[in-house]
């Protein structure tokens, strides 16, 4: 059975641009989860997203949006790229029966801006 | 604000040590307390505690959960250098959120 899986591995921007981040959670899974790891910090929870819905977000600004597709995929987009964004973006999925249990994790985006 | 605080940040031991990983928190309408193991990238599953008192085991791996004192320890024995790695440990709330909240992690190094 695959794994969460994420793309692209790698993503450099300049700032200013618009970094689109792209995540398929396992298959039967309909929740997915997007978390921020800045150098030296915790994982933050950015946003949540189930049956195509935005559930919950963070407490990140509005630049940071995304959205859920019919077959549970899921998109981050982040506007007007700053600086601090650079950090490792990894999304992860839970299915509907088991949503407070455990998250399974993808590989990650590393995202840099310059 | 709720807040999940690990100790200690790293750690550096030799193979065949035994260890012990800290998790303590502060989170309102808690609900889990779930360890990760990370080292690359993505974090791996290791527990889920959700009863105090109660050892979760797996191989070398064990944790368990103090709900009075709100803390939580991962003990990993006999350690192999493939031990090493950033263990994370995050809690999770009753409703509907979706959000573990993370501590800041501890970096373990087991030396050969």
């Amino acid at each position: 059975e695959a794994g969460v899986t994420q793309s692209p591995t790698h993503l450099i921007k300049t700032r200013g641009q618009q970094a689109t981040l792209r995540c398929s959670p396992i298959s039967g899974h309909t929740s997915v989860y997007w978390y921020q790891q800045a150098l030296g910090l915790g994982l933050q929870f950015l946003l949540w997203y189930d049956e195509g819905e935005e559930r919950n977000r963070g407490n990140f600004p509005p630049r940071f949006s995304g959205r859920q597709f019919p077959n549970y995929s899921s998109e981050l987009n982040v506007n007007a790229l700053e600086l601090e964004d650079s950090a490792l973006y990894l999304c992860a999925s839970s299915d509907a029966g088991r949503r407070f249990a455990e998250a399974f994790f993808g590989q990650g985006t590393r995202l840099t801006v310059v | 604000e709720d807040k999940v605080v690990q100790s200690p940040l790293s750690l550096v031991v030799h193979e065949g040590d035994t260890v012990t990983l800290n998790c303590s928190y502060e989170v309102t309408n808690f609900r889990s307390l779930l360890w990760y193991k990370q080292e690359k990238k993505a974090p791996t599953f290791l527990f889920m505690l959700t009863s105090s008192g109660i050892e979760k085991k797996s191989g070398r791996l064990s944790s368990i959960l103090d709900k009075k004192e709100l803390f939580s320890i991962l003990n990993i024995t006999a350690t192999q250098t493939g031990d090493s790695a950033v263990y994370l440990c995050a809690a999770g709330r009753d409703g509907n959120t979706g959000k573990l909240i993370f501590g800041q992690g501890t970096t373990l190094q087991v030396k050969p």
